[in-house]
């Protein structure tokens, strides 16, 4: 247990439909991610919220959006997916404090797109 | 643009021995942080050990040690007495640092089987 819960665990979703990915950081951080952990490939950092602002958007496609209400929570919403877009999506957060700082990962929401 | 090279797709060992798995990384700066993360079956993502540029000393956290070579740009991991438990897919990260905050760059990983 990292203090990052994600929900759901599992999601299978056509391509037309819309869905939202949630997470939950129960540490007092400032910061918080979005990741996609395809097979075969590095982790890819997908957006970063930095005192509830967004401040990092890696080239990812409209039909992924980002909302974070407040400082513990985040939310991924989902539209129009693609097939590629089947993966592991990780959430994390992290305490933006000088040069120490460690992300904390949530368990992942696996996302089959049909 | 900093990268992170995990060379070793596939590695096992034995359980009570020791194994080694191989990081190498290309940077500019000279003040940095470097990561080891686990992921076992459920996909948890576990920091390991954590290494800062700027300290000579290798680190150390019970039976996981790290080998630092700056100069190199390389940061191995180093497991000892390995257990079922150690088994999981292990991850190298480099954190840069941005003006809006700090960022994981992630090598490809390495799967590591313990074998009874």
């Amino acid at each position: 247990e990292t203090g990052v819960t994600q929900t759901p665990r599992h999601l299978v979703m056509g391509m037309t439909n819309k869905k939202s990915l949630k997470c939950e950081q129960h540490l007092g951080h400032n910061a918080m991610y979005w990741y996609k952990q395809s097979a075969k490939k590095p982790l890819e950092l997908m957006f970063v919220y930095s005192l509830e602002e967004r401040v990092e958007n890696n080239s990812v496609p409209s039909r992924f959006s980002p909302e974070c209400p407040n400082s513990s929570h985040l939310f991924l919403h989902l539209h129009t997916l693609q097939p590629e877009d089947s993966a592991l999506y990780l959430c994390a957060s992290s305490q933006e404090v000088g040069l120490s700082y460690e992300q904390y990962f949530g368990p992942g929401t696996r996302l089959t797109v049909t | 643009a900093q990268t992170v090279t995990q060379s070793q797709p596939e590695m096992s060992v034995q359980e009570a021995e020791t194994v080694t798995l191989s990081c190498t990384y290309d940077t500019s700066e000279s003040d940095y942080y470097l990561f080891w993360y686990k992921q076992p079956p459920s996909r948890q993502m576990i920091l390991v050990i954590r290494q800062e540029a700027y300290k000579q000393q290798n680190a150390t956290e019970n039976r996981f040690s790290v080998n630092f070579q700056k100069a190199a740009k390389s940061f191995s991991l180093k497991i000892s007495d390995s257990q079922l438990g150690d088994a999981a897919m292990y991850f190298c990260a480099y954190r840069r640092w941005e003006t809006s905050g700090s960022r994981l760059t992630f090598g490809e990983g390495t799967q590591l089987t313990v074998n009874p």
